[in-house]
Protein backbone atom coordinates (compact mmCIF):
# COMPACT_ATOMS: atom_id res chain seq x y z
CA UNK A 1 0.00 0.00 0.00
CA UNK A 2 1.06 3.13 -1.03
CA UNK A 3 1.58 6.49 1.66
CA UNK A 4 0.37 8.80 -1.29
CA UNK A 5 -1.89 7.26 -3.31
CA UNK A 6 -3.34 8.70 -6.77
CA UNK A 7 -6.04 8.76 -8.83
CA UNK A 8 -6.73 8.36 -11.63
CA UNK A 9 -3.81 6.65 -12.43
CA UNK A 10 -4.38 7.32 -16.57
CA UNK A 11 -6.73 10.06 -17.79
CA UNK A 12 -7.26 10.73 -21.52
CA UNK A 13 -9.44 13.72 -22.39
CA UNK A 14 -10.13 16.19 -24.99
CA UNK A 15 -8.68 19.45 -25.57
CA UNK A 16 -10.75 21.44 -23.92
CA UNK A 17 -11.95 19.59 -21.49
CA UNK A 18 -11.47 20.28 -17.63
CA UNK A 19 -9.82 17.25 -15.47
CA UNK A 20 -8.57 16.95 -11.15
CA UNK A 21 -6.09 14.76 -10.20
CA UNK A 22 -6.59 13.68 -6.62
CA UNK A 23 -3.53 12.73 -3.90
CA UNK A 24 -4.59 11.23 -0.69
CA UNK A 25 -3.48 9.86 2.46
CA UNK A 26 -3.95 8.72 5.61
CA UNK A 27 -0.50 10.63 7.05
CA UNK A 28 -0.06 14.26 7.94
CA UNK A 29 2.37 16.44 5.76
CA UNK A 30 4.24 19.28 6.51
CA UNK A 31 4.59 20.37 2.74
CA UNK A 32 3.38 18.85 -0.13
CA UNK A 33 4.45 19.22 -3.88
CA UNK A 34 3.10 18.57 -7.15
CA UNK A 35 5.37 17.68 -10.44
CA UNK A 36 4.87 17.52 -13.80
CA UNK A 37 7.28 14.92 -16.06
CA UNK A 38 7.57 14.28 -19.68
CA UNK A 39 9.05 11.22 -21.07
CA UNK A 40 13.16 11.33 -21.02
CA UNK A 41 12.73 14.14 -18.59
CA UNK A 42 13.13 14.84 -14.81
CA UNK A 43 10.29 16.14 -12.79
CA UNK A 44 9.57 19.43 -12.96
CA UNK A 45 7.92 21.31 -10.04
CA UNK A 46 5.12 23.05 -10.50
CA UNK A 47 3.55 24.36 -6.91
CA UNK A 48 4.67 23.24 -3.14
CA UNK A 49 1.58 23.45 -0.52
CA UNK A 50 1.98 24.27 3.27
CA UNK A 51 -0.62 25.53 4.45
CA UNK A 52 -4.00 23.80 5.51
CA UNK A 53 -6.51 24.49 2.94
CA UNK A 54 -4.59 26.42 1.04
CA UNK A 55 -5.14 26.87 -2.72
CA UNK A 56 -2.16 27.90 -5.23
CA UNK A 57 -3.19 29.02 -8.88
CA UNK A 58 -0.83 28.80 -11.38
CA UNK A 59 -2.62 29.99 -15.04
CA UNK A 60 -5.34 27.20 -15.73
CA UNK A 61 -3.95 24.47 -12.68
CA UNK A 62 -5.38 25.15 -9.32
CA UNK A 63 -4.16 23.35 -6.47
CA UNK A 64 -5.44 22.83 -2.94
CA UNK A 65 -4.18 21.41 0.27
CA UNK A 66 -6.36 19.76 2.76
CA UNK A 67 -7.82 21.48 5.53
CA UNK A 68 -5.93 18.11 7.28
CA UNK A 69 -3.04 18.02 5.47
CA UNK A 70 -3.65 14.52 4.05
CA UNK A 71 -4.59 15.35 0.77
CA UNK A 72 -4.29 17.54 -2.13
CA UNK A 73 -6.04 18.31 -5.56
CA UNK A 74 -4.68 19.64 -8.85
CA UNK A 75 -7.43 20.86 -11.59
CA UNK A 76 -7.05 21.67 -14.60
CA UNK A 77 -9.02 24.08 -16.48
CA UNK A 78 -9.61 24.29 -20.42
CA UNK A 79 -7.05 21.11 -20.85
CA UNK A 80 -4.48 21.70 -23.76
CA UNK A 81 -2.33 19.08 -25.59
CA UNK A 82 0.80 20.76 -23.90
CA UNK A 83 -0.52 19.49 -20.43
CA UNK A 84 -0.04 15.64 -21.42
CA UNK A 85 2.62 14.36 -18.99
CA UNK A 86 2.78 12.29 -15.90
CA UNK A 87 1.78 14.59 -12.58
CA UNK A 88 3.55 13.17 -9.78
CA UNK A 89 2.58 14.20 -6.41
CA UNK A 90 4.83 14.04 -3.06
CA UNK A 91 4.83 15.07 0.34
CA UNK A 92 7.42 15.31 3.22
CA UNK A 93 5.72 13.32 6.37
CA UNK A 94 5.70 15.23 9.49
CA UNK A 95 8.91 14.07 11.19
CA UNK A 96 10.01 12.22 8.07
CA UNK A 97 13.61 10.76 8.63
CA UNK A 98 15.69 13.93 6.79
CA UNK A 99 12.55 15.37 5.47
CA UNK A 100 12.74 12.06 2.65
CA UNK A 101 9.71 13.05 0.20
CA UNK A 102 6.99 10.34 -0.24
CA UNK A 103 5.71 9.90 -4.20
CA UNK A 104 2.14 9.02 -4.69
CA UNK A 105 1.86 6.63 -7.76
CA UNK A 106 1.42 9.05 -10.91
CA UNK A 107 -1.49 10.24 -12.77
CA UNK A 108 -0.82 10.02 -16.30
CA UNK A 109 -2.53 12.82 -18.64
CA UNK A 110 -3.41 12.66 -22.09
CA UNK A 111 -4.80 15.72 -23.47
CA UNK A 112 -6.26 14.83 -27.15
CA UNK A 113 -5.82 17.74 -30.24
CA UNK B 1 17.64 29.25 -9.95
CA UNK B 2 17.64 25.62 -8.42
CA UNK B 3 18.98 23.92 -11.50
CA UNK B 4 20.69 20.63 -11.43
CA UNK B 5 22.34 19.07 -14.14
CA UNK B 6 23.01 14.87 -15.02
CA UNK B 7 25.86 13.54 -16.99
CA UNK B 8 25.58 11.69 -19.10
CA UNK B 9 22.03 11.59 -20.17
CA UNK B 10 22.03 8.33 -21.42
CA UNK B 11 24.49 5.33 -21.31
CA UNK B 12 24.54 1.50 -22.85
CA UNK B 13 27.34 -0.58 -21.13
CA UNK B 14 28.18 -4.04 -21.37
CA UNK B 15 26.89 -6.83 -18.65
CA UNK B 16 29.73 -6.43 -16.01
CA UNK B 17 31.24 -2.89 -16.18
CA UNK B 18 30.43 0.52 -14.08
CA UNK B 19 29.16 3.38 -15.26
CA UNK B 20 29.07 6.23 -13.05
CA UNK B 21 26.21 9.28 -12.92
CA UNK B 22 27.19 13.12 -11.90
CA UNK B 23 24.48 14.61 -10.60
CA UNK B 24 25.51 18.85 -10.48
CA UNK B 25 23.73 21.62 -8.78
CA UNK B 26 24.66 24.34 -11.17
CA UNK B 27 23.71 27.53 -9.10
CA UNK B 28 23.11 26.63 -5.66
CA UNK B 29 24.94 24.94 -2.90
CA UNK B 30 22.72 21.14 -2.05
CA UNK B 31 24.21 20.01 1.52
CA UNK B 32 21.76 16.81 0.62
CA UNK B 33 20.94 15.40 -3.15
CA UNK B 34 18.71 12.01 -3.43
CA UNK B 35 19.31 9.32 -6.12
CA UNK B 36 15.86 7.31 -7.26
CA UNK B 37 15.14 4.94 -10.36
CA UNK B 38 12.40 4.91 -12.16
CA UNK B 39 11.07 2.09 -14.30
CA UNK B 40 8.91 2.36 -17.36
CA UNK B 41 5.36 4.52 -16.33
CA UNK B 42 6.04 4.17 -12.65
CA UNK B 43 6.33 6.56 -10.54
CA UNK B 44 10.11 7.36 -8.51
CA UNK B 45 11.58 5.28 -6.23
CA UNK B 46 14.36 6.13 -3.51
CA UNK B 47 17.61 4.95 -3.92
CA UNK B 48 19.82 6.77 -1.43
CA UNK B 49 20.17 10.07 0.40
CA UNK B 50 23.43 11.62 0.09
CA UNK B 51 24.92 14.21 2.15
CA UNK B 52 27.76 15.99 1.31
CA UNK B 53 30.92 15.04 3.42
CA UNK B 54 29.84 11.59 4.71
CA UNK B 55 28.21 8.25 4.01
CA UNK B 56 24.75 8.12 2.18
CA UNK B 57 21.83 7.07 3.55
CA UNK B 58 20.13 3.77 1.30
CA UNK B 59 16.60 2.69 1.32
CA UNK B 60 15.68 -0.88 2.56
CA UNK B 61 16.64 -3.06 -0.62
CA UNK B 62 18.96 -0.97 -2.34
CA UNK B 63 22.83 -2.40 -2.30
CA UNK B 64 25.21 0.02 -1.11
CA UNK B 65 27.93 -1.93 -2.73
CA UNK B 66 26.03 -2.16 -5.79
CA UNK B 67 25.21 1.36 -6.08
CA UNK B 68 28.23 3.79 -4.90
CA UNK B 69 26.97 6.86 -4.04
CA UNK B 70 29.70 9.71 -3.16
CA UNK B 71 28.88 13.51 -2.44
CA UNK B 72 32.38 14.74 -2.12
CA UNK B 73 31.44 18.73 -2.95
CA UNK B 74 28.17 20.74 -2.30
CA UNK B 75 27.89 21.06 -5.72
CA UNK B 76 28.10 17.02 -7.13
CA UNK B 77 27.10 13.75 -6.07
CA UNK B 78 27.95 10.71 -8.23
CA UNK B 79 26.13 7.22 -8.50
CA UNK B 80 28.35 4.38 -9.94
CA UNK B 81 26.47 1.20 -10.42
CA UNK B 82 29.14 -1.40 -10.15
CA UNK B 83 29.05 -4.72 -12.52
CA UNK B 84 25.69 -3.91 -14.19
CA UNK B 85 23.71 -6.49 -15.37
CA UNK B 86 20.89 -6.02 -17.48
CA UNK B 87 18.15 -5.61 -14.54
CA UNK B 88 20.07 -2.43 -13.67
CA UNK B 89 18.56 -1.23 -16.51
CA UNK B 90 16.25 1.61 -15.45
CA UNK B 91 15.92 5.10 -15.56
CA UNK B 92 18.08 7.27 -12.99
CA UNK B 93 17.18 10.52 -11.35
CA UNK B 94 18.86 12.92 -8.97
CA UNK B 95 17.60 15.69 -6.69
CA UNK B 96 19.33 18.56 -4.86
CA UNK B 97 17.82 20.42 -2.09
CA UNK B 98 18.82 24.32 -2.02
CA UNK B 99 19.49 24.42 2.12
CA UNK B 100 19.69 28.28 1.59
CA UNK B 101 16.21 28.62 -0.10
CA UNK B 102 13.92 30.78 2.17
CA UNK B 103 11.24 29.70 2.43
CA UNK B 104 12.62 26.90 2.84
CA UNK B 105 9.75 23.81 2.28
CA UNK B 106 12.78 21.56 1.92
CA UNK B 107 11.85 21.60 -1.84
CA UNK B 108 14.12 19.28 -4.09
CA UNK B 109 14.82 20.22 -7.78
CA UNK B 110 15.40 17.04 -10.44
CA UNK B 111 18.13 16.43 -12.50
CA UNK B 112 16.48 15.51 -15.91
CA UNK B 113 17.76 11.71 -15.83
CA UNK B 114 20.20 9.27 -16.90
CA UNK B 115 18.43 6.58 -18.99
CA UNK B 116 21.24 3.66 -18.14
CA UNK B 117 20.82 0.51 -20.95
CA UNK B 118 23.12 -2.62 -19.78
CA UNK B 119 23.70 -5.49 -22.61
Amino acid sequence: TQLLEQSPQFLSIQEGENLTVYCNSSSVFSSLQWYRQEPGEGPVLLVTVVTGGEVKKLKRLTFQFGDARKDSSLHITAAQPGDTGLYLCAGIMIKAAGNKLTFGGGTRVLVKP
Amino acid sequence: GAVVSQHPSWVICKSGTSVKIECRSLDFQATTMFWYRQFPKQSLMLMATSNEGSKATYEQGVEKDKFLINHASLTLSTLTVTSAHPEDSSFYICSARDGDRSPSYNEQFFGPGTRLTVL
